[in-house]
């Protein structure tokens, strides 16, 4: 069975940083990309970050283009995203995400809520 | 970047019904387009992927259609579960979803 179990999240001050994981199992991580996906409170899905399977390419939305970084371990089959900067706007659910080929989002963890607020 | 805009934003409707949900791009993509079922407090669940492929598990009652521009979910017969709500996705970089379909009980 295929599981993602994100973690990390919490509240954080504007300004501040925050990684978080997502661990994998139940299928071989080393044979697919990733990717984060986020919802603010309320609202829809919003993609933000791709990783391929070697680390080879990465791809940001550009609301987080500089500020978030992904990046994964394949031994540990883990999956990471270091949020640095953060903004009232990044305060959100945030859902690992692996796809059906690349692109299409077939799974996807129970999300890890991260709340930025002074 | 590709938009896509989702019609209706809310959609009333009664079990047994015939539910018809529109995703339009703001440039053609093909038909490389995915729909999404999120319940409160669940992670999204793939249907429809490649604008008409039911991905594994999907209930027959769900058909997607369209190619270019303009795409739609079916929902032949409405079942109590399936008042959720929809979200397409393109397959391009940057990835984009809808604003998403609320189908709610009349």
């Amino acid at each position: 069975e295929v599981r993602l179990v994100e973690s990390g999240g919490g509240l954080v001050q504007p300004g501040g940083s925050l990684t978080l994981s997502c661990a994998a199992s139940g299928f071989s991580f080393s044979s697919y990309s990733m990717n984060w996906v986020r919802q603010a409170p309320g609202k829809g899905l919003e993609w933000i970050s791709y990783i391929s399977m070697r680390s080879s390419t990465r791809y940001y939305a550009d609301s987080v283009k500089g500020r978030f970084t992904i990046s994964r371990d394949n031994a540990k089959n883990s999956l990471y995203l270091q949020m640095d900067s953060l903004r009232d706007d990044d305060t959100a659910v945030y859902y690992c995400a692996r796809p059906r080929g690349v692109y299409y989002f077939e799974y996807w963890g129970q999300g890890t809520l991260v709340t930025v607020s002074a | 970047e590709i938009v896509l805009t989702q019609s209706p934003a809310t959609l009333s409707l009664s079990p047994g019904e015939r539910a018809t949900l529109s995703c339009r791009a703001s440039q053609s993509i093909s038909s490389y387009l995915a729909w999404y079922q999120q319940k409160p407090g669940q992670a999204p669940r793939l249907l429809i992927y490649d604008a008409s492929d039911r991905a594994t598990g999907i209930p027959a009652r769900f058909s997607g259609s369209g190619s270019g521009t303009e795409f739609t979910l079916t929902i032949s017969s409405l079942e109590p579960e399936d008042f959720a709500t929809y979200y397409c996705q393109n397959r391009d970089n940057p990835i984009a979803f809808g604003q998403g379909t609320r189908l709610e009980i009349k």
